[in-house]
């Protein structure tokens, strides 16, 4: 079965700092993998998905099959990136169907 | 709309009522989705809508749970004789169609049994 593991719960960093946020993944085929954001009282909201290579808001996920990891950075942290970010791994040959989420982070960003 | 719609945004039941949520896509989005977040958990799946056919109601967790989208836009979730585990965050999302589109999702309905 596929699997989502975060294992910080709680992450804070200084403003300037460089952030990662953690995620493993297990799953048999070839996975689908994907960064979720909810901001303070916003919804939850796409960040960046690994197939489209981009970076979103400074943020970059590079998708590691050998360590299973798909591991959320970014070179300087900005105190609104202070949310609650969220793996996920969806398990139907890309098409965006079914998610498996892990837990989150919950990422501080101090001034 | 202009977002994914959900109603209502609290309710607090006794355990044994039964209870509905409401979720209205995006309009013309064919896909819609519910999930449930319990407290500290993320998002875990419930069913899948295509337009009014349920193709996937495999993380509904016991046939006290029942969805449905009789005309391929509003969906409900009704949960009958609720318990206390049943509370949680039940989120609503929608997509344009199965494939490269982005998963909207709504504000979710927090449910809370007593």
């Amino acid at each position: 079965a596929q699997r989502v593991t975060q294992p910080e719960k709680l992450l804070s960093v200084f403003k300037g700092a460089p952030v990662e946020l953690k995620c493993n993944y297990s799953y048999s085929g070839s996975p689908e993998l994907f960064w979720y954001v909810q901001y303070s009282r916003q919804r939850l909201q796409l960040l960046l998905r690994h197939i489209s290579r981009e970076s979103i808001k400074g943020f970059t996920a590079d998708l590691n099959k050998g360590e299973t990891s798909f591991h959320l950075k970014k070179p300087f942290a900005q105190e609104e990136d202070s949310a609650m970010y969220y793996c996920a791994l969806e398990n139907s040959g890309g098409s965006n169907y079914k998610l498996t989420f892990g837990k989150g982070t919950l990422l501080t960003v101090n001034p | 709309g202009a977002g994914v719609s959900q109603s209502p945004r609290y309710k607090v039941a006794k355990r044994g009522q039964d209870v509905a949520l409401r979720c209205d896509p995006i309009s013309g989005h064919v896909s819609l989705f519910w999930y449930q977040q319990a407290l500290g958990q993320g998002p875990e799946f419930l069913t899948y809508f295509q337009n009014e056919a349920q193709l996937d109601k495999s993380g509904l967790p016991s046939d006290r749970f029942f969805a449905e989208r009789p005309e391929g836009s509003v969906s409900t979730l009704k949960i009958q004789r609720t318990q206390q585990e049943d509370s949680a965050v039940y989120l609503c999302a929608s997509m344009k169609a199965l494939g490269a589109n982005v998963l909207t999702f709504g504000a979710g309905s927090r449910l809370t049994v007593l």
